[in-house]
């Protein structure tokens, strides 16, 4: 059983460019969490998936959009990019929706960006 | 709204010695409480959880009670190892809710 894994590792872009991370979830499960973790803080909710469908945003702009894909694998796009878009983005993966009790989610290692 | 505040580090101990880091909430209803740990250059590992009122999360040698009259979550061990250095972080999902809500995290460093 593979874990959560994500990539690329690390990324570097200019202010004002897109850039996608790629996240491949758990064997089995169907449930992808996007987390955005500036230094020296906790992570931060951005948004949800959930069989291909959004279920559930944080306090981020639209130019935050994600895709999850039939195999459940999932894609994290930001627009735009900002100098305080940069930070560790972590992948959560877990089996049925992540909420309402205790359903484990499953991290990735995250991708570091960093915004120039 | 749903918050968590946890001690502020970092914390420094040396081997053996016994650990405590404080982790206070805010929510409504009956959240399921975490703590996670994330060890230099990797990401959150699940160390414990507890999902009703008064019950005791633990998982390698670490504990936690779920409190809810102090609406508190705090991380205890008996015997911290050089191992343990890492960053923990409290954390909350409320009743139905879809995300989880993480404290801003304190650095634990164990001395030999």
């Amino acid at each position: 059983e593979t874990g959560v894994t994500q990539s690329p590792t690390h990324l570097i872009k200019t202010r004002g460019q897109q850039v996608t991370l790629r996240c491949s979830s758990q064997s089995g499960h169907n449930t992808v969490s996007w987390y955005q973790q500036a230094l020296g803080q906790g992570p931060q909710f951005i948004f949800q998936y959930y069989r291909e469908e959004e279920n559930g945003r944080g306090n981020f702009p639209p130019r935050f959009s994600g895709l999850q894909f039939p195999n459940y694998s999932s894609e994290l796009n930001v627009n735009a990019l900002e100098l305080d878009d940069s930070a560790l983005y972590l992948c959560a993966s877990s089996l049925g929706l992540a909420g309402g009790g205790g359903n484990e989610q499953f991290f990735g290692p995250g991708t570091r960006l960093t915004v120039l | 709204g749903n918050s968590v505040t946890q001690m502020e580090g970092p914390v420094t101990l040396s081997e053996e010695a016994f650990l405590t880091i404080n982790c206070t909430y805010t929510a409504t209803g009956y959240p399921s409480l975490f703590w996670y740990v994330q060890y230099p250059g990797e990401g959150l590992q699940l160390l414990l959880k507890a999902t009703k009122a008064d019950d005791k999360g633990s998982n390698k040698g670490f504990e936690a009670t779920y409190r809810k009259e102090t609406t508190s979550f705090h991380l205890e061990k008996g015997s911290v190892q050089v191992s343990d250095s890492a960053v923990y972080f409290c954390a909350l999902r409320g009743t139905g809710g879809f995300k989880t809500i993480f404290g801003a995290g304190t650095r634990l460093f164990v001395k030999a």
